[in-house]
């Protein structure tokens, strides 16, 4: 089946440690994004790659880091700059034929920092 | 990019057609009107999308507006299961760094 995978579902990690974030999808899609949610609001956007070796910050970048080596995986990497890491991240793919923003989400990772 | 208006919460009765507005009165003439649902820990599920005829899949019907200013997300026969928060974001269709989703509506299909 083809899809995008996030792991692990849970994540707990202590105050000042790095921790990295696994998105796997094998759709063939371009473009990669992640997206933090915090509860009760939308979305908002943290990095997107449209192609492999290249990404740009979206509106909250500062505290995270991405690498895009491969087509199928977008890691994102928490560092302990993020003042208020604990929140829901979402990673999602899309074609650039069919226009960027007919997004597939995975189902998401919930990391809380204790 | 334009910036959309939805009514934070929506009641529907099970069986009856679930009729979702969105405002974008700025909306550019480049600019799509896309539809995504959220239902509870899930990642969002894309619906729908418009440029300014009406559309209709297997999910749902989207109706525009002729000055394109608003939308109507259709969902006809609303089950327990479209329970969810809907977004509406505008965007270019070929821009994929503008992605960023508000708070959405929140349906509550009630038995």
């Amino acid at each position: 089946d083809g899809g995008i995978t996030q792991s692990p579902k849970y994540l707990f990690r202590k105050e000042g440690q790095n921790v990295t974030l696994s998105c796997e999808q094998n759709l063939n899609h371009d473009a990669m994004y992640w997206y933090r949610q915090d509860p009760g609001q939308g979305l908002r956007l943290i990095y997107y790659s449209q192609i492999v070796n290249d990404f740009q910050k979206g509106d909250i970048a500062e505290g995270y880091s991405v690498s895009r080596e491969k087509k199928e995986s977008f890691p994102l990497t928490v560092t302990s700059a993020q003042k208020n890491p604990t929140a829901f991240y979402l990673c999602a793919s899309s074609i650039r034929q069919r226009g960027y923003n007919e997004q597939f989400f995975g189902p998401g990772t919930r990391l809380t920092v204790l | 990019d334009a910036k959309t208006t939805q009514p934070p919460s929506m009641d529907c009765a099970e069986g009856r057609a679930a009729n979702l507005p969105c405002n974008h009165s700025t909306i550019s003439g480049n600019e799509y009107v896309y539809w995504y649902r959220q239902i509870h820990s899930q990642g969002p599920q894309y619906i729908i999308h418009g440029l300014k005829n009406n559309e209709t899949n297997e999910m749902a019907s989207l109706i525009i507006t002729e000055d394109r200013k608003s939308s109507t997300l259709i969902l006809p026969h609303a089950t327990l299961r479209d329970t969810a928060v809907y977004y509406c974001i505008v965007r270019v269709r070929t821009n994929a760094g503008k992605s960023t989703f508000g708070d959405g509506t929140t349906l509550t299909v009630k038995p």
